[in-house]
């Protein structure tokens, strides 16, 4: 029972490229979602997923895609990448929406020169 | 505009001295308060919850105080031991319908042999 695996544990990108960061679970999990990290910002809900199929957005989405097209996988997309989004990652599930006791990933560091 | 707030970057503490975190939310909406800590390079981990519907709970060596009047919350840690040195948030549900934590910069604790 490996929890939540999230890959890369470290990513170097150059402005404009392209990335997924991954994320499994394997406690057969309905809720999903993903964080950055921040300096003085703590962590900022980017998108969130209820169930397969199902996604929306958080407090900062612009920049970032989801899809959900397994229970078990969620990866977070950046299309072009910017400075801006240099942070870590944290990705976490929980058994449902009530969300009472997420369980958080490892964390990708992300630099975007 | 940021929801919760934790007003203290740091707290030093002596071992075997009361630690207490504080944080407050502006959302009275909030159903649901979680508090998480941190160590280096690792994913947040769940410490402690309340319901908005309850003024205190507690865990061990963990209590969390609501004041719903105050929009205040508080984590208690008696008696502090080093290995409680991490950075804890505090977070906020904005319902059960999207289970979405809206979390705190977080107070980074040190607890002093």
């Amino acid at each position: 029972n490996a929890g939540v695996t999230q890959t890369p544990k470290f990513q170097v990108l150059k402005t404009g490229q392209s990335m997924t960061l991954q994320c499994a679970q394997d406690m057969n999990h309905e809720y999903m979602s993903w964080y950055r990290q921040d300096p003085g910002m703590g962590l900022r809900l980017i998108h969130y997923s209820v169930g397969a199929g199902i996604t929306d957005q958080g407090e900062v989405p612009n920049g970032y895609n989801v899809s959900r097209s397994t229970t078990e996988d969620f990866p977070l997309r950046l299309l072009s990448a910017a400075p801006s989004q240099t942070s870590v990652y944290f990705c976490a599930s929980s058994y449902t929406n009530m969300n009472t006791e997420a369980f958080f990933g490892q964390g990708t560091r992300l630099t975007v020169v | 505009d940021q929801q919760v707030k934790q007003n203290s970057p740091s707290l030093s503490v002596q071992e075997g001295r009361i630690s207490i975190l504080n944080c407050d939310y502006t959302n009275s909406m909030f159903d649901y308060f979680l508090w998480y800590k941190k160590y280096p390079a690792e994913g947040p981990t769940f410490l402690i919850s309340i319901s908005s519907i309850k003024d205190k709970n507690e865990d061990g060596r963990f209590t969390v105080f609501l004041n719903k009047s105050a929009k205040h919350l508080s984590l208690h840690i008696v008696p502090s031991q080093p290995g409680d040195s991490a950075v804890y948030f505090c977070a906020a549900r904005e319902g059960s319908n999207t289970g979405k934590l809206i979390f705190g910069q977080g107070t980074t604790l040190q607890v002093k042999p």
